[in-house]
């Protein structure tokens, strides 16, 4: 089992919906997780960390990490057509590997 | 201004040729890591540092080498290049394992 899956998508919502993007894990041990943003052709950069069960919100984004039930999701409210991009989870720690992204498209 | 610097942006090649993709830090991190990334398949860490002259492999290592002999370097070697081993590559670093990562601006690697 991988370490960290993601569901790759496409992901296609309206402009203006909530997009719900998913990510399990198989360590147990894992504490706290990112959450990077991806634009075609271009580097991963950070948007969002958590590191306790419950919800983080910033902005239009809220993570939500579930401790016993192994996953982390990011939510995006209101969504808009610059949001379309590659979306990557990684667990905190070590040696820092990511699932293989979810593909989000958001149509004006 | 405090980036990762990878060069070059572009690349193309021939098989058997070798070459580096050289990357430079300039914040001081401990941590350098080296991804490749091709569709359907995300980021994939081919080699890792956790400190000067200490290198570890990732996931995807066979086909290529690494050196860290300085903290703010990370050079990336493939000594002997094939094609499938076309693919977009970032380098990243961060003040320690695991945590948050900078990356370079990418180089796209074509071996023909």
């Amino acid at each position: 089992q991988k370490e960290v899956e993601q569901n790759s998508g496409p992901l296609s919502v309206p402009e203006g919906a909530i997009a719900s993007l998913n990510c399990t894990y198989s360590d147990r041990g894992s504490q706290s997780f990112f959450w990077y943003r991806q634009y075609s052709g271009k580097s991963p950069e950070l948007i969002m960390f958590i590191y306790s069960n419950g919800d983080k919100e910033d902005g239009r984004f809220t993570a939500q990490l579930n401790k016993a039930s192994q996953y982390v999701s990011l939510l995006i409210r209101d969504s808009q057509p610059s949001d379309s991009a590659t979306y990557l989870c990684a667990p905190q720690g070590g040696k820092l590997i990511f699932g293989q992204g979810t593909e989000l498209s958001v149509k004006p | 201004e405090a980036q990762v610097t990878q060069n070059p942006r572009y690349l193309i090649t021939v098989t058997g040729k070798k070459l580096t993709v050289t990357c430079s830090q300039n914040m001081n991190h401990e941590y350098m890591s080296w991804y490749r990334q091709d569709p359907g398949l995300g980021l994939r860490q081919i080699y890792y540092s956790m400190n000067v002259e200490v290198t570890d492999k990732g996931d995807v290592p066979e086909g290529y080498k690494v050196s860290r002999k300085e903290k703010r370097n990370f050079p990336l070697i493939l000594e002997s290049p094939s094609p499938n081993q076309t693919s977009l590559y970032f380098c990243a670093s961060s003040l320690q394992g695991g945590e948050k990562l900078f990356f370079g601006s990418g180089t796209q690697l074509s071996v023909l």
